[in-house]
């Protein structure tokens, strides 16, 4: 089956510095993919959409500015917090969709926990 | 705009026994309808999906059967097992919302041997 990738799986870094997160679709070409992020017991929360060679769409309250999202090939796309502060601590996960109806056949990475000190 | 309402948990059972984990929708248009699990520190796994009214998704003994009537996708499984201690999370995804995937807040399973 399809199998996506998240790098790294966790993270410890200090207040003030950025972090970088891959998501890689391994066995196959995604034309989507989508940036979630997860509190403590709560659910997934969508934050942007990236599609390959064009700007990811953010959704409302999602600082485009504080996450930045590339998604430079059909297999990559990375996530940036940059300038990171405690309140980002969080658990990040992407999914990864293939074909015309995206929210039919996505594929999600293991997920990234991100801890700022 | 579409939403997913599911069960609060955690929900607690004994080996053996039989789950429900109720799931309700609200969406325009016809939705697919999914089933996710989530283990401890780990990314989402996609138990099973229903794509129209009256289809049953199933795998690993779970199944959910799509309810445009009552705009269910309840979750079942006949006997639980330890292993089954996870997080589900009801979700739906569909045109009228641009195909971006809706999840309910999700259901806290333990099970006890």
């Amino acid at each position: 089956g399809a199998v996506v990738s998240q790098h790294p799986s966790r993270v410890i870094c200090k207040s003030g510095t950025s972090v970088k997160i891959e998501c890689r679709s391994l066995d196959f070409q995604a034309t989507t993919m989508f940036w979630y992020r997860q509190f403590p017991k709560k659910s997934l929360m969508l934050m942007a959409t990236s599609n390959e060679g064009s700007k990811a769409t953010y959704e409302q309250g999602v600082e485009k500015d504080k996450f930045l999202i590339n998604h430079a090939s059909l297999t990559l796309s990375t996530l940036t917090v940059t300038s990171a502060h405690p309140e980002d601590s969080s658990f990040y996960i992407c999914s990864a969709a293939v074909g015309g109806r995206e929210g039919e056949t996505q594929y999600f990475g293991p997920g990234t926990r991100l801890l700022v000190l | 705009g579409n939403s997913v309402t599911q069960m609060e948990g955690p929900v607690t059972l004994s080996e053996e026994a039989f789950l429900t984990i109720n799931c309700t929708y609200t969406a325009t248009g016809y939705p697919s309808l999914f089933w996710y699990v989530q283990y401890p520190g780990e990314g989402l796994q996609l138990l099973l999906k229903a794509t129209k009214a009256d289809d049953k998704g199933s795998n690993k003994g779970f199944e959910a059967t799509y309810r445009k009537e009552t705009t269910s996708f309840h979750l079942e499984k006949g006997s639980v097992q330890v292993s089954d201690s996870a997080v589900y999370f009801c979700a739906l995804s569909g045109r009228a919302g641009g195909f971006k995937t809706i999840f309910g807040a999700g259901t806290r399973l333990f099970v006890k041997a």
